[in-house]
Parts: C-alpha cells; structure tokens; sequence
C-alpha cells in the first residue's frame, strides 16, 4: 500500500445498527494514526491519536484499534445514532509535521 | 480551546482572478497548514509553513503561494484563478501531535 486508503467510501446504517470501517496505510515509516470526524459546514473533529500497535481507544460508542505491523485500524460505531452522521478520516504520521489523509468514508445514519 | 478561524465560508470567483484564502489561530501555535478537499481524493496538503515566513511545499503546491508575515495567520493565495480550483479549501495548526483544522471554505471559480 503507498497511500492511506479508507473503505467503504460511503455507508447507510439504521439508527441502532453497529458499523465498522477500515483504514489501511504503508506500514513503513510509521508514527501515528489519527481519526477524524467531519460533520457538514464543521471543522474535523479529532477523536484518536494511535501510535503503538495493538493500540485501542475508546470515546462513548466509538471505538478504534490499529495494527502497524499489517498497517490498517480499524473504527467501531456501536448502536449508530443519526447525530453519528458524518466523514470519518483517517491519517497517517510519519515522524514530520504533516498528515496523510485517507479519502474517508462517509456515514450516514438512518432514523 | 483552539479557534482555527477562516475568513469566508462561501466565495465565488471568476477565472483570472486574485483570490485570497486567510486563516487566523489564536493558540500560537507554530505549524499551519492548507488543504483542499475533492471528492474521492481526500485531504491533499498545499502548503504548509512551521514558522514566520517559512514555507514549504506540500503535495499540491502548483497554482498556489502562501504568505505567512504573523504567527497567528497563514494566507493561501491562487494567483490566477482557474476552474480546476474549485474546491474545498481547509486551513489547519498544530503544536505537537495534535491538528486543529477551521471550517472551510467553499470555493467555485467561474
């Protein structure tokens, strides 16, 4: 992998439903993995900074693990909630002041 | 908390013009960033700068320039506007490891 890459692009949940999406980066070179979540007319939000593999964090319902070895994290949204809506990115760190961002992928929750 | 502000949210330009994008942060902090967002693309890095006056190129610089003369603002210039720059602009800080990005801005060029 040479980029970060997100999947899906884009998911439909309904309210309640659990949901998952994968980031996938160059394990190389590592030295952070940062989620986002960017709702419409908002600034991202940070919601975790990774940096150790077999990392886990948790905020309410959200939860993410990585894996720097294989290079991917994974983000959890148990029982999704229509306010849940939104892009979620993820980005790599390599060691510099910059971020590598994934195309992200859009969520969309259902009532 | 960290304000990240950016001047407009909505601008229209037409083509050949001189648009100017301003962000302000009022943490101090040193790094300062602007990005664009594009459909299936993601977050793409134009210019970033760790310093007054200091800059450097990110991953999309072409068509753009930067000026940096106070820590708390970073301005992305596009010199001669063209349609291609249509996009999402995302201006962003950060001391450390953390990133604080402002709202965006919303450019069409015409």
């Amino acid at each position: 992998i040479l980029n970060v890459e997100q999947s899906p692009q884009s998911l439909h949940v309904q309210e309640g439903d659990s949901t998952n999406f994968t980031c996938s980066f160059p394990s190389s070179n590592f030295y952070a993995l940062h989620w986002y979540r960017w709702e419409t007319a908002k600034s991202p939000e940070a919601l975790f900074v990774m940096t150790l593999n077999g990392d886990e964090k948790k905020k309410g319902r959200i939860s993410a693990t990585l894996n720097t070895k294989e290079g991917y994290s994974y983000l959890y949204i148990k029982g999704s909630q229509p306010e849940d809506s939104a892009t979620y990115l993820c980005a790599r760190r390599t060691g510099a002041n910059n971020l590598f961002f994934g195309t992200g992928t859009r969520l969309t929750v259902i009532p | 908390d960290v304000k990240v502000t950016q001047s407009s949210r909505y601008l229209v330009k037409r083509t050949g013009e001189k648009v100017f994008l301003e962000c302000v942060q009022d943490m101090d902090h040193e790094n300062m960033f602007w990005y664009r967002q594009d459909p299936g693309l993601g977050l793409r890095l134009i210019y970033f700068s760790y310093d007054v006056k200091m800059k450097e190129k990110g991953d999309i610089p072409e068509g753009y320039s930067v000026s940096r003369e106070k820590k708390e603002r970073f301005s992305l210039i596009l010199e001669s506007a063209s349609t291609n720059q249509t996009s999402m602009y995302l201006c962003a800080s950060s001391l450390g490891t953390g990133m604080f990005f402002g709202s965006g801005t919303q450019l069409s060029v015409l």
